[in-house]
């Protein structure tokens, strides 16, 4: 298998412009997982979603930041409007169910919004 | 407010030698910990994990420790090798049915001196 795969690897970008970024799970799990690291913050879990349903978006910043899992193979966490708070790593990972069995994470996409 | 503590942003070890990662955490209710590693421009990869009822887990050269009345993990890695030198971050889960999602620390790098 692939792994975990997230496009782009890198972005750069401008205040107040959209930012989307891919992740494609591994084939066969059903849970997937975005995170944001900084230097500060460490990882810190935004959304996840079990069977393509999100079931906890309490990390979410605020509204500006939306995530969405149309199937079992793809989901998106896009920022609309960008701000440079937001240069960061982000992680996709996904498991076979849960975040207690092993998460298995993406490259990243590190972002940098200027 | 940071629930999963890790102190030492870096430490450094001598080939051959113990090298200690500690882990302090604030909320009573998280009885499932792990530990990954991070490799620079990789995503994180599980390592080791251990349940509140074990306070030791073994894993080859790794093994960690729990103390849940000092609310502190530690993991011991001997003998350490330069592939060890890395980033390491400590998480959390609490039981919260159908809601599992861990928290993460900032993480250490450490770095394993030849």
């Amino acid at each position: 298998d692939a792994g975990v795969i997230q496009s782009p690897r890198h972005e750069v970008t401008e205040m107040g412009q959209e930012v989307t970024l891919r992740c494609k799970p591994i084939s066969g799990h059903n849970s997937l997982f975005w995170y944001r690291q900084t230097m500060m913050r460490g990882l810190e879990l935004l959304i996840y979603f079990n069977n393509n349903v999100p079931i906890d978006d309490s990390g979410m910043p605020e509204d500006r930041f939306s995530a969405k899992m149309p199937n079992a193979s793809f989901s998106t966490l896009k920022i609309q409007p960008s701000e440079p708070r937001d240069s960061a790593v982000y992680f996709c990972a996904s498991s076979l169910y849960g975040a207690r069995e092993t998460q298995y994470f993406g490259p990243g996409t590190r972002l940098l919004v200027l | 407010d940071q629930q999963v503590k890790q102190n030492s942003p870096s430490l450094s070890v001598q080939e051959g030698r113990i090298s200690i990662l500690n882990c302090d955490y604030t909320n009573s209710m998280f009885d499932y910990f792990l530990w990954y590693k991070k490799y620079p421009a990789e995503g994180p990869t599980f390592l080791i994990s251990i349940s509140s009822i074990k306070d030791k887990n073994e894993d080859g050269r790794f093994t960690v420790f729990l103390n849940k009345s000092a609310k502190h993990l530690s993991l011991h890695i001997v003998p350490s090798q330069p592939g060890d030198s890395a980033v390491y971050f400590c998480a959390a889960d609490a039981s919260n049915f159908g809601n599992e999602k861990l928290t993460f620390g900032t993480g250490t790098r450490l770095t394993i001196i030849p």
